[in-house]
């Protein structure tokens, strides 16, 4: 069975830094475009960075290039998210999400979330 | 970039049908679409995908009162039979230059 589980959430002041991790099971990591999306308290989905299979690519949104670093281990089936100069609007809860790259591109497997939270 | 439209709320009976619809923008009508479910507290859950031939296609154990279709740019989920279980919010996701784009969900209310 697919299995994203995320960890590393949790409290930290602005401008501080967390790193989030993803645990991939079920299927063969090495082979899938990855993502990380969010959703802050009563908001919709916002994609936040992907990343391509062997990790040459990566892709970030706006609000957090030269901030959020995107990386994997292939070896280790896990994913991660380096945040750093966190903001109170990076309040959220992150998604793992693993990506389907193809002509017919799209999000097919979602983990739980992991919820980090920037206040003083 | 392409943007996704999604109205924001939905209500139908129990038992009955809905039909949600995603608009996809200007110039970006041809665009794969992907439809997500995220129930209260949970996270989100794949449904189905459109493919470049207009047919979907379904994720594993999405019940088969999930479907879809499509007119022009507009890309529809529609719920049959309606259960408790499908209250939820409901986005649309696509995806231009290795970018991901979501539309702003709907929330659906089963009375």
């Amino acid at each position: 069975e697919l299995h994203l589980v995320e960890s590393g959430g949790g409290l930290v002041q602005p401008g501080g830094s967390l790193r989030l991790s993803c645990a991939a099971s079920g299927f063969t990591f090495s082979t899938f475009w990855m993502s990380w999306v969010r959703q802050a308290p009563g908001k919709g989905l916002e994609w936040v960075a992907n990343i391509r299979q062997d990790g040459s690519d990566k892709y970030y949104v706006g609000s957090v290039k030269g901030r959020f670093t995107i990386s994997r281990d292939n070896a280790k089936n896990s994913l991660y998210l380096q945040m750093n100069s966190l903001r109170a609007e990076d309040t959220a809860v992150y998604y793992c999400a693993r990506v389907a790259y193809g002509s017919d591109i799209h999000t097919d497997v979602w983990g739980q979330g992991t919820t980090v939270t920037v206040s003083s | 970039q392409p943007v996704l439209t999604q109205s924001s709320s939905a209500s139908a009976s129990l038992g009955s049908s809905v039909k949600l619809t995603c608009t996809l923008s200007s110039g970006h009508s041809t665009h794969i679409i992907a439809w997500h479910q995220q129930q209260p507290g949970k996270a989100p859950r794949y449904l189905m995908k459109f493919e470049r031939s207009g047919s979907y296609n379904k994720g594993s154990g999405v019940p088969d009162r999930f479907s879809g279709s499509r007119y022009g740019a507009d890309r529809y989920l529609t719920i049959s039979n309606l259960q408790s279980e499908d209250e939820a919010d409901y986005y649309c996701e696509t995806w231009d230059s290795n970018t991901q784009v979501f539309g702003g969900g709907t929330k659906l209310t089963v009375l």
